[in-house]
């Protein structure tokens, strides 16, 4: 079975500061791994993926996040945030083959200030 | 294009009434999705659908629920009798391409369930 751990609950951060968002995974086979994003009050759309290849993924609105397999993570970062970032992000894992449900980290809460 | 579709967004009921909870998959996918969502337990899929078939419903609470998927444009979430603790918001999702689970899935913006 596959699990996702996301230690920070929450994250406050200040406008056009980086921001890294942490994410391990624990598999005994090879995976797939995602990033979702949860604005208020909607549901949940993908920010990126990996899938193979290049272990640095770059996603939508300026994010990205890199595959390291040593350490079962999947981080995401963005140089330089926006208050319209604030969100919920989730990680998510799958294994690549067979069919299989997508497993959700618990979130974190990603808030911008001015 | 139309994403998933789920009605109703907003639904109070009071404990011990019958819940149904609707989604329409996005055109074309073959797998249907079932998840909630609630403070205390984060995301939790309950059920999914491939072709139409369940695959695996161990998610699935209780057998107060039940979802059905009699065609692949449409599928249920029925709750009977709902109880306080099912509040929650129930995200329906949908993905193309039963062999591919790189696959994207696509979230539907979800039911929130308030149970009084």
């Amino acid at each position: 079975a596959q699990s996702v751990t996301q230690l920070d609950s929450q994250v406050p951060v200040f406008e056009e500061a980086p921001v890294e968002l942490r994410c391990n995974y624990s598999s005994s086979v090879s995976v797939y791994l995602f990033w979702y994003v949860q604005y208020p009050n909607q549901g949940l759309q993908l920010l990126l993926k990996y899938l193979s290849g290049s272990t640095l993924v770059k996603g939508i609105n300026g994010f990205e996040a890199e595959f390291n397999k040593s350490q079962t993570s999947f981080h995401l970062r963005k140089p330089s945030v926006h208050i319209s970032d604030t969100a919920e992000y989730f990680c998510a894992v799958t294994p690549n083959t067979g069919f299989q449900k997508l497993v959700f980290g618990t979130g974190t809460r990603l808030l911008v200030s001015p | 294009d139309a994403g998933v579709i789920q009605s109703p967004r907003h639904e109070v009921t009071e404990m011990g009434q019958e819940v149904t909870l609707r989604c329409k998959p996005i055109s074309g996918h073959n797998s249907l999705f079932w998840y909630r969502q609630t403070m205390m337990r984060g995301l939790e899929l309950l059920i999914y659908f491939n072709n139409n078939v369940p695959i695996d419903d161990s998610g699935m609470p209780e057998d107060r629920f039940s979802a059905k998927m009699p065609n692949a444009s449409f599928s249920t979430l029925k709750i009977q009798p709902s109880e306080p603790r099912d509040s929650a918001v129930y995200f329906c999702a949908s993905r193309g391409d039963r062999e591919k689970p790189g696959n994207t899935i696509y979230f539907g913006e979800g039911s929130w369930l308030t149970v009084v």
